[in-house]
C-alpha cells in the first residue's frame, strides 16, 4: 500500500524568503502526485497535481513541485513567500490502480509566514 | 458553479445518537469518497464509491456506514456516535474518467462533528 511522509510538521519562514516543502512517497511504481492547501477554516485547494512526463509541476499561487522518483520525492517550492501562504499543506498520493477511488494523504505541514 | 455540498457544516451531539451527514455533487462525478482529518494525521479516507450502488471501506470504516443510491449525494451515517468520531469531514467527488489536467478532485467545505 502506498503511504506518505511530511517529514516537518511546522516550518516558519521570513516573507519574501523562499520556501521547500518536503514529501517523501512510498509506492513501488510511478505514483500520482498532489499538492493541497488548507487555510485556517477552509477547505482543501488542490495546488498541483504529477501523473506522467515533465517532472517540474507548475501550479497555482506561484508554486512548483519537482517529482524525483530516485528520491521518491514530491517537495513543493515557492521562491517567494506572501504572508497568504501561511496554512497547512498536505502531499497526497494516488495510484492508477485505484484512481478515483483513493488518495492517502500525508500528516500535514503548517507553514507560519512572518514579517 | 461546480461543487461539493455538505451539510451540517457544524454539528455538536452526544454519544450514541445517531446522525447523517450529507453530501451533494452537481457535477455528474462516478467517484465519491468521505474522508476524516485529525491534527497529525492528515485525511484518512473512511469510505468511498464507485457509483449507484457501489461502495466499498476505506482505511478507517469503523463506526461509519454509507449509501449511495442516487449519483449525486453520498450521506455519510454514524449510527451510534462515540467521542472517538469527532473530527473534521470532508466529502469529495470526481469524475474518475481518467488522470488529466481536467479531472480533479473536487472537496467539500468540510463538516467539524463533536460528539459528547
Amino acid at each position: 500500500a502506498q503511504s506518505v511522509t511530511q517529514p516537518d510538521i511546522h516550518i516558519t519562514v521570513s516573507e519574501g524568503a523562499s520556501l521547500e516543502l518536503r514529501c517523501n512517497y512510498s509506492y513501488g511504481a510511478t505514483p500520482y502526485l498532489f499538492w493541497y492547501v488548507q487555510s485556517p477554516g477552509q477547505g482543501l485547494q488542490l495546488l498541483l497535481k504529477y501523473f506522467s512526463g515533465d517532472t517540474l509541476v507548475q501550479g497555482i499561487k506561484g508554486f512548483e513541485a519537482e517529482f524525483k522518483r530516485s528520491q521518491s520525492s514530491f517537495n513543493l517550492r515557492k521562491p517567494s513567500v506572501h504572508w497568504s501562504d501561511a496554512a497547512e499543506y498536505f502531499c497526497a498520493v494516488g495510484t492508477p490502480m485505484e484512481y478515483g477511488n483513493k488518495l492517502v494523504f500525508g500528516a500535514g505541514t503548517i507553514l507560519r509566514v512572518k514579517s | 458553479e461546480a461543487q461539493v455540498t455538505q451539510n451540517p457544516r457544524y454539528l455538536i451531539t452526544v454519544t450514541g445518537k445517531k446522525l447523517t451527514v450529507t453530501c451533494s455533487q452537481n457535477m455528474n462525478h462516478e467517484y465519491m469518497s468521505w474522508y476524516r482529518q485529525d491534527p497529525g494525521l492528515g485525511l484518512r479516507q473512511i469510505y468511498y464509491s464507485m457509483n449507484v450502488e457501489v461502495t466499498d471501506k476505506g482505511d478507517v470504516p469503523e463506526g461509519y456506514k454509507v449509501s449511495r443510491k442516487e449519483k449525486r449525494n453520498f450521506p455519510l451515517i454514524l449510527e451510534s456516535p462515540s467521542p472517538n468520531q469527532t473530527s473534521l469531514y470532508f466529502c469529495a467527488s470526481i469524475s474518475g474518467a481518467g488522470p488529466s489536467s481536467t479531472d480533479t478532485q473536487y472537496f467539500g467545505p468540510g463538516t467539524r462533528l463533536t460528539v459528547l
